[in-house]
């Protein structure tokens, strides 16, 4: 069974990074498509990026070009999450998903608050 | 990008009842849909791959249709644990994949 584990919450200043990992465990890490979605309080989903660690193509949506990064690390079989410059409105529940298109496994998530 | 729109936005429906939820995307994206369930501060569930194709360990009483832009999600008979949160996503321009505003179930 595919498992992913998250690192834990999170409070940011403004202006500043935050980086969430996500550990796979039961499948194939490096085969697997993996994308982060966000998800603001009491709001939607949100598509941020995603990859394929075994071919080194990483997408972003236009909104979060240049203040994301995603980056895979297959010894650790372990994705990473990195935005920049936050603000306010990042405030949000940030989820790393298996799969693509169709998402079939998603980490528990991780908060992440950002506060003056 | 493309859009999704979902409707209704809520409905209120109780237990047995058969509850349809319409999701409909700004241009033509094939089968190419999924459908997901969202229970409070729990990660989002896929039910429906490919417009219809249901993941595997989800109830029959889910099904989807639809193809080009207007796709359905119905649940036959609604149990006490499909009160959540609904959502569509377009799979077939990339990137983004783009989610529809949700659809919430709730008890009437």
């Amino acid at each position: 069974q595919v498992q992913l584990v998250q690192s834990g919450a999170e409070v940011k200043k403004p202006g500043s990074s935050v980086k969430v990992s996500c550990k796979a465990s039961g499948g194939t890490f490096s085969s697997s498509a993996i994308s982060w979605v966000r998800q603001a309080p009491g709001q939607g989903l949100e598509w941020m990026g995603g990859s394929i660690p075994i071919l080194g193509t990483v997408n972003y949506a236009q909104k979060f070009q240049g203040r994301v990064t995603i980056t895979a690390d297959e010894s650790r079989s372990t994705a990473y999450m990195e935005l920049s410059s936050l603000r306010s409105e990042d405030t949000a529940v940030y989820y790393c998903a298996r799969g693509s298109p169709a998402m079939d496994f998603w980490g528990q998530g991780t908060l992440v608050t950002v506060s003056p | 990008d493309i859009q999704m729109t979902q409707s209704p936005s809520s409905v209120s429906a109780s237990v047995g009842d058969r509850v349809t939820i319409t999701c409909r995307a700004s241009q033509d994206i094939s089968r190419w849909l999924a459908w997901y369930q969202q229970k409070p501060g729990k990660a989002p569930k896929l039910l429906i791959f490919a417009a219809s194709s249901l993941q595997s360990g989800v109830p029959s009483r889910f099904s989807g249709s639809g193809s080009g832009t207007d796709f359905t999600l119905t649940i036959s008979r609604l149990q006490p644990e499909d009160f959540a949160t609904y959502y569509c996503q377009q799979a077939n321009s990339f990137p983004p994949w783009t989610f529809g505003q949700g659809t919430k179930v709730e008890i009437k």
